[in-house]
Order: structure tokens, then C-alpha cells, then sequence
């Protein structure tokens, strides 16, 4: 079935890059999505891919596709206090639903 | 412009009982979808309502059910409340149709059912 799977945790360092990674199973996928969600709030979307592009930079943040391995990416450049929160990965298999990962939770250290 | 706007924030209910939750979408967007959010886990897809008709169901049981009107709000409607129940109700609008898809969602409305 439709499955999409982060690590839980991730720990990285004020100003280096943090790179929170995604598998998906579903090879008819249509969009891939990044979303962020902060304490007590809901989620907020942060980017997408097209099935059909590898990549795709947005400021700070880059994401990476590589279909063959059904394999997302999200990158974040000098990653900053502000970017602690829960990242959900998402997966558009069908028009009508997106299937979200359990997330990853970005931890800065100072 | 509004965002995405759920009501009630927060809701406490007993066992057995029913309850309703209600969205209002951005202006201009046509399709609501609800997610559950039970606390550690992502959203899990219930519904979507595009032009106020069903046009996707996640594997949740018949208790589950929703409805889009005219305007393009949206209540979800849970019977006979279990204690698993108990989770964040996300309401998410779009455009909808083809294309990104790119969902805004609302607060959501914490349920608690004791």
C-alpha cells in the first residue's frame, strides 16, 4: 500500500545545512510536498516537486527527487533557531489524497 | 486575506457522545480535506470535498463522515466517540482540481474524549 517513511530525529549545528531525508513507495506519485509544523500549530507547506523534476531550490531550501529510488530529500542552508520544528514529508498518489510521513523532528544546536 | 479557519479550538467529550467540527476554506478555494493528527504521528487523510462533493475517503470507519456546502465550508461529523479518537482535526482548503494541489491548513481543533 501507500507508505511514506522519515527518521524521527534529526540534530544539527546553528549555521551548518541540515538534510531531512524521505522514501515513498507509491511509483504513481504525482507531487511530493515538504511541510513544517511548529509547536501547538498547524502545518504549513513549505515546498513541492513535480514527479517529473530531480531538483528544485527555493532560498534556503532545496529539494532533491530521485524517482528511480523513490527517494525526497529537503536540504536547508544555515539552518537557523527558527527552523526548529517537525518536518512532514508528503506524497500526492492519487488526486484526491495526500499520504504524510510520521515526520522528523529538526533539534538546533547552539 | 483569512486563512484557514477552524472551529472550535478546542473541544472536551464523553465517550458514546457526537461531535461536529466545522472549516471555513480560503476565499476562492473550493476543495476541504480533513486529517486526523493523533499526538507522534503525521496527518492521516479522512476526506476530501471538492465542489461539495466526495471525492476521497481515507480507511476510517462509517462514525467518520463530512459535508461541504455551498459556500464551501465544511463539518466533520464523528458518532459514537471512542477514547482513540482523541487527536488534532486538521481542515486543509485548496483550489483543488489538477495541478500542485498546494493545501493551506487551518489551526486545527484539539478533540478529547474521556
Amino acid at each position: 500500500g501507500e507508505d511514506v517513511e522519515q527518521s524521527l530525529f534529526l540534530s544539527v549545528r546553528e549555521g551548518d545545512s541540515s538534510v531531512i531525508n524521505c522514501t515513498y513507495t507509491d511509483s504513481s506519485s504525482t507531487y511530493l510536498y515538504w511541510y513544517k509544523q511548529e509547536p501547538g500549530a498547524g502545518l504549513q507547506l513549505l515546498t513541492y516537486i513535480f514527479s517529473n523534476m530531480d531538483m528544485k531550490q527555493d532560498q534556503r531550501l532545496t529539494v532533491l527527487l530521485n524517482k528511480k529510488d523513490k527517494h525526497l530529500s529537503l536540504r536547508i542552508a544555515d539552518t537557523q533557531t527558527g527552523d526548529s520544528a517537525i518536518y512532514f514529508c508528503a506524497d500526492r498518489p492519487q488526486d484526491d489524497k495526500i499520504i504524510f510521513g510520521k515526520g522528523t523532528r529538526l533539534h538546533i544546536l547552539p | 486575506d483569512a486563512g484557514v479557519t477552524q472551529s472550535p479550538t478546542h473541544l472536551i467529550k464523553t465517550r458514546g457522545q457526537h461531535v461536529t467540527l466545522r472549516c471555513s476554506p480560503i476565499s476562492g478555494h473550493k476543495s476541504v480535506s480533513w486529517y486526523q493528527q493523533v499526538l507522534g504521528q503525521g496527518p492521516q487523510f479522512i476526506f476530501q470535498y471538492y465542489e461539495k462533493e466526495e471525492r476521497g475517503r481515507g480507511n476510517f470507519p462509517d462514525r467518520f463522515s463530512a459535508r461541504q456546502f455551498p459556500n464551501y465550508s465544511s463539518e466533520l461529523n464523528v458518532n459514537a466517540l471512542l477514547l482513540g479518537d482523541s487527536a488534532l482535526y486538521l481542515c486543509a482548503s485548496s483550489l483543488g482540481g489538477q495541478g500542485p494541489y498546494e493545501q493551506y491548513f487551518g489551526p486545527g481543533t484539539r478533540l478529547t474524549v474521556t
